[in-house]
């Protein structure tokens, strides 16, 4: 199995550009999840999925942020426009959607942002 | 509403153990444990479901408490591998598996 598999690993860019990142979940997981993680706010939920439906986007900061989940197989996280102080690391992780089942993070997306 | 983990720090020498405590102010389901290393992903160590028993893996263990919405994490003999953040992660019954994360507890083991 391949895990879960985020791209770009690395992103910088300048204030006021589009960012979107990308996530491919464990095949036969049923939940997905976005965390943002900062020295300053640890490691927060912004949003998750579960069959390919938003359940809670109450994490998600503002609507410069969107999460879509097209298919089981996908997901991206943009931010529009992006700000310094959206500089992080951003992980996803991928279950199969019960309270007794184990998150499998991906390597995460390191984003800087000019 | 976020878990608290205690204590926010631990330095130990190889060999030494250690304990790092979760509390929630919410009933809970299940409380997972992770590890990250520096630079990494966190990674998964164990979940304790409501109603179960205490777990073990190696020389890491951990238990919960329902009572007190508390899980604590054992490390015995610690390892220099063992070095890294541990986060506990807590879920309610009915979450689809969302999980709310503790600040986190650095553990560093020194030769």
């Amino acid at each position: 199995d391949a895990g879960v598999i985020q791209s770009p690993r690395h992103e910088v860019t300048e204030m006021g550009q589009e960012v979107t990142l990308r996530c491919k979940p464990i095949s036969g997981h049923n939940s997905l999840f976005w965390y943002r993680q900062t020295m300053m706010r640890g490691l927060e939920l912004l949003i998750y999925f579960n069959n390919n439906v938003p359940i809670d986007d109450s994490g998600m900061p503002e609507d410069r942020f969107s999460a879509k989940m097209p298919n089981a197989s996908f997901s991206t996280l943009k931010i529009q426009p992006s700000e310094p102080r959206d500089s992080a690391v951003y992980f996803c992780a991928s279950s199969n959607g019960q309270g007794w089942s184990e998150q499998y993070f991906g390597p995460g997306t390191r984003l800087t942002v000019t | 509403q976020q878990p608290v983990q205690s204590p926010q720090a631990v330095i130990l020498r190889e060999g030494e153990d250690a304990v790092i405590n979760c509390s929630s102010s919410k009933a809970l389901y299940s409380v997972h444990w992770y590890r990250q290393k520096h630079g990494e992903a966190p990674v998964f160590l164990m979940i304790l479901l409501k109603g179960g028993e205490q777990k073990g893996h190696d020389k890491i263990s951990a238990s919960f408490n329902e009572k007190k919405q508390q899980s604590s994490l054992y490390l015995t003999a610690s390892q220099l591998s063992y070095s890294g953040t541990y986060f506990c992660g807590t879920a309610g019954g009915t979450s689809y598996g969302k999980l709310t994360f503790g600040q986190g507890t650095i553990l560093t083991v020194h030769p």
